[in-house]
C-alpha cells in the first residue's frame, strides 16, 4: 500500500498568515492526490481534487500543487474558520486509497 | 439535496456483530464507487471498504474476512456488516461517495476525491 506522510503534523498560525502543508507519497501517485478539511466533530470535506483543482463553493485561499510523489496545500491567508485538521488521500492506487496522518492548524 | 445518512452504531462487546446503513438521496448509489471510512477516537481516517458499481468489493487488511459491504439498490443504500469485532474497531464510520467517472472523451477514469459523506455513525465494542 501507498504511505502518505503530512508535513507538519501540527502547526500554529495567527489569522492571515500563509500556511502550507506537505504531503509525500511513498511511490508516485500521478495527480490522484485530494485534500480534505475536517473540523471537530464533523465529517471530512473536500477542499481539492487533482492535486491542484478546487471543489466547488471553496474559497480561493486554498490551493494545492505537486505531483508524483510530493504535493502541498496553501492557504494564502488564514481566515477563522479555516483552523481545522487537513488531510491528503491518495487516488492512484485503487482499491487502498490511503490517508495522509493529519496536520491540525491551530490559533496562535 | 445530495446527502448520506448512516445509521445503526452502537455499543457492542468484543466478537459481536453490527450492520451499519448508509442510505442516499440525490444520486444512485449502484452508479456509484461507495466506501466506509472510519476515525478511532483522537487519531486520523482510515479507509475501510468499498463497492463499485459494478460490484465488485474491497477491503482493508485490518478488516477483510469480518466486515461485508453490500447495496441495497431498490433503497438506495449501502451497508456495513460487521462480525467478530474488536476493541480497535471503536470509531467512528463514515460513508462517502467517490466521485470516480469514466472520461469517454479521454477513455481514463477521473479520481475527484470523495465529494458526499455522510455525518458519522459512533461504534464502540467494549465489554
Amino acid at each position: 500500500d501507498i504511505q502518505l506522510t503530512q508535513s507538519p503534523s501540527f502547526l500554529s498560525a495567527s489569522v492571515g498568515d500563509r500556511v502550507t502543508i506537505t504531503c509525500r507519497a511513498s511511490q508516485g501517485v500521478r495527480s490522484f492526490l485530494a485534500w480534505y478539511q475536517q473540523k471537530p466533530g464533523k465529517a471530512p470535506k473536500l477542499l481539492i481534487f487533482a492535486a491542484s483543482t478546487l471543489q466547488t463553493g471553496v474559497p480561493s485561499r486554498f490551493s494545492g500543487s505537486g505531483s508524483g510523489t510530493e504535493f502541498t496545500l496553501t492557504i494564502s491567508s488564514l481566515q477563522p474558520e479555516d483552523f481545522a485538521t487537513y488531510y491528503c488521500q491518495q487516488l492512484d492506487s485503487y482499491p487502498v486509497l490511503t490517508f495522509g496522518g493529519g496536520t491540525k492548524v491551530e490559533i496562535k | 439535496e445530495v446527502q448520506l445518512v448512516e445509521s445503526g452504531g452502537g455499543l457492542v462487546q468484543p466478537g459481536g456483530s453490527l450492520r451499519l446503513s448508509c442510505a442516499a438521496s440525490g444520486f444512485t448509489v449502484s452508479s456509484s464507487y461507495m466506501s466506509w471510512v472510519r476515525q478511532a477516537p483522537g487519531k486520523g481516517l482510515e479507509w475501510v471498504s468499498v463497492i463499485y458499481s459494478r460490484g465488485s468489493t474491497f477491503y482493508a487488511a485490518s478488516v477483510e474476512g469480518r466486515f461485508t459491504i453490500s447495496r441495497d439498490n431498490s433503497k438506495n443504500t449501502m451497508y456495513l456488516q460487521m462480525n467478530s469485532l474488536r476493541a480497535e474497531d471503536t470509531a467512528v464510520y463514515y460513508c462517502a461517495r467517490d466521485s470516480t467517472y469514466y472520461d469517454i472523451l479521454t477513455a481514463f477514469y477521473n479520481h475527484d476525491g470523495f465529494d458526499i459523506w455522510g455525518q458519522g455513525t459512533m461504534v464502540t465494542v467494549s465489554s
